[in-house]
């Protein structure tokens, strides 16, 4: 059981271009989250969706924008990256609202933008 | 405005000490209070959650302690281990400011070391 992957797990943009993190569950999880991780920071939600086709914004959405195209899977895109975007991206997910419902994180996308 | 405050940043516990961490919160509209574990490299996972029903849960060495009255709640790990040295984020659920769904609020993070 893979639980949440997360593809890249490491990029490095220069300032300007785009790119897009994808996320994949395959725990039927209706709930998507984007997360992004700085020191000291601790976890700050980027967007959020609460099934597939819908998405909303989370505590810090600008410069990002997101897609859920399909259940298993939340897109994060980056239309032009800047270095205050260099960040650990973690998706996560779960089966309904969090009280009291686990939220299962990935393994996290290391980015740098230059 | 931060609604979850974590402290303190970093801790250094013997072992076989007590660990103890403390998030105070200030939206009351909170109804979940989750702990999450995180080691180097790798995604916060689940550690223990509590609802504001009760003051306490247990599950093996770890306890959380819930004060509703005074809008905090604390972490305490029995027999600290060194394989207990991890990041740990309190976190609280309900809805965000804007409106719309439930989400996580997390603190900023504990670094726990834990000596042999």
């Amino acid at each position: 059981n893979a639980g949440v992957t997360q593809t890249p797990k490491f990029r490095v943009l220069k300032t300007g271009q785009s790119m897009t993190l994808l996320c994949a569950q395959d725990m039927n999880h209706e709930y998507m989250y984007w997360y992004r991780q700085d020191p000291g920071m601790g976890l700050r939600l980027i967007h959020y969706s609460v099934g597939e086709g819908t998405t909303a914004k989370g505590e810090v959405p600008d410069g990002y924008n997101v897609s859920r195209l399909k259940k298993q899977n939340f897109l994060l895109g980056l239309e032009s990256a800047a270095p205050s975007q260099t960040s650990v991206y973690f998706c996560a997910s779960s089966y309904s609202r969090p009280t009291g419902n686990t939220i299962y994180f990935g393994e996290g996308s290391w980015l740098t933008v230059v | 405005q931060q609604q979850v405050k974590q402290s303190p940043q970093s801790l250094i516990v013997q072992k076989g000490g007590i660990s103890i961490i403390n998030c105070a919160y200030e939206n009351t509209a909170f109804d979940y209070f989750p702990w999450y574990q995180q080691f180097p490299g790798k995604g916060p996972a689940l550690l223990i959650a509590i609802r504001p029903d009760v003051s306490e849960k247990k599950e093996g060495r770890f306890t959380i302690s819930f004060n509703k009255s005074a809008k905090q709640f604390s972490l305490h790990i029995m027999d600290s281990q060194p394989g207990d040295s991890a990041t740990y984020f309190c976190a609280a659920s309900g809805p965000y400011s804007g409106g719309g769904a439930d989400g996580l609020t997390f603190g900023k993070g504990t670094h726990l070391i834990i000596q042999p």
